[in-house]
């Protein structure tokens, strides 16, 4: 299976904040990279498709970019609404599978 | 839309078999699967299946123990699962992939007691 390592695990920043997660996957994923944001209770919600297509609805200051084995999600300005755990996933073979997650906590 | 049904408790060693009802979409052309997330852990992908059933893929630690199918003509995707241990209490979730997008399900919870 395709191994995806996420960092940093957490994550202190304030409102308004830059921020950027990373992810590494252990051979090419191509462009079949997925970005999620969970919040406790709830499934979670897709930001990002495709490496870089925000899904629809998602504010304009997520965004996200990669290259085959190393990906980014940035939130240009944090806002209290994105206080929230994020994962990654690769789905370019068979198995679907996931960073470890990165929480983002309030500094 | 995906919504899973028959999670539960079960004692370990026991069996339960999950189904997930998928709508909106034509069922039988798009790859499935299943994701579990342990209490205060992250996402960890268990299974797909291909679109005819053909094809079948596991995470390491539930081969032998789970199977994942489908049935095209009723919508549905099934997990069924044996030999359950402690570790396989988590929500699971249903998947569906649709060309470069993944939809979830709402999930169903599974709780595996010693």
């Amino acid at each position: 299976d395709v191994q995806m390592t996420q960092s940093p695990s957490t994550l202190s920043a304030s409102v308004g904040d830059r921020v950027t997660i990373t992810c590494r996957a252990s051979q090419s994923v191509s462009s079949w990279l997925a970005w999620y944001q969970q919040k406790p209770g709830k499934a979670p919600k897709l930001l990002v498709y495709r490496e870089s297509t925000l899904q629809s609805g998602v504010p304009a200051r997520f965004s996200a970019r990669g290259s085959g084995t190393e990906f980014t999600l940035t939130i240009s300005s944090l806002q209290p609404d994105d206080f929230a755990t994020y994962y990654c996933q690769q789905y370019n073979s068979y198995s679907w599978t996931f960073g470890q997650g990165t929480k983002v906590e309030i500094k | 839309q995906l919504v899973e049904s028959g999670g539960g408790l079960v004692q370990s060693g026991g069996s339960l078999r999950l189904s997930c009802v998928a709508s909106g979409l034509t069922f039988r052309n798009f790859w499935m699967g299943w994701v579990r997330q342990s209490p205060g852990k992250g996402l960890e992908w268990v299974a797909n299946i291909n679109q005819d059933g053909t094809e079948e893929f596991y995470v390491d630690s539930v081969k032998g123990r789970f199977t994942v199918s489908r049935d095209n003509a009723r919508n549905s995707l099934f997990l069924q699962m044996k030999s359950l241990r402690a570790e396989d209490t988590a929500v699971y979730y249903c998947l569906r992939r649709v060309g470069p997008v993944i939809f979830w399900g709402q999930g169903t919870p599974v709780t595996v007691s010693s």
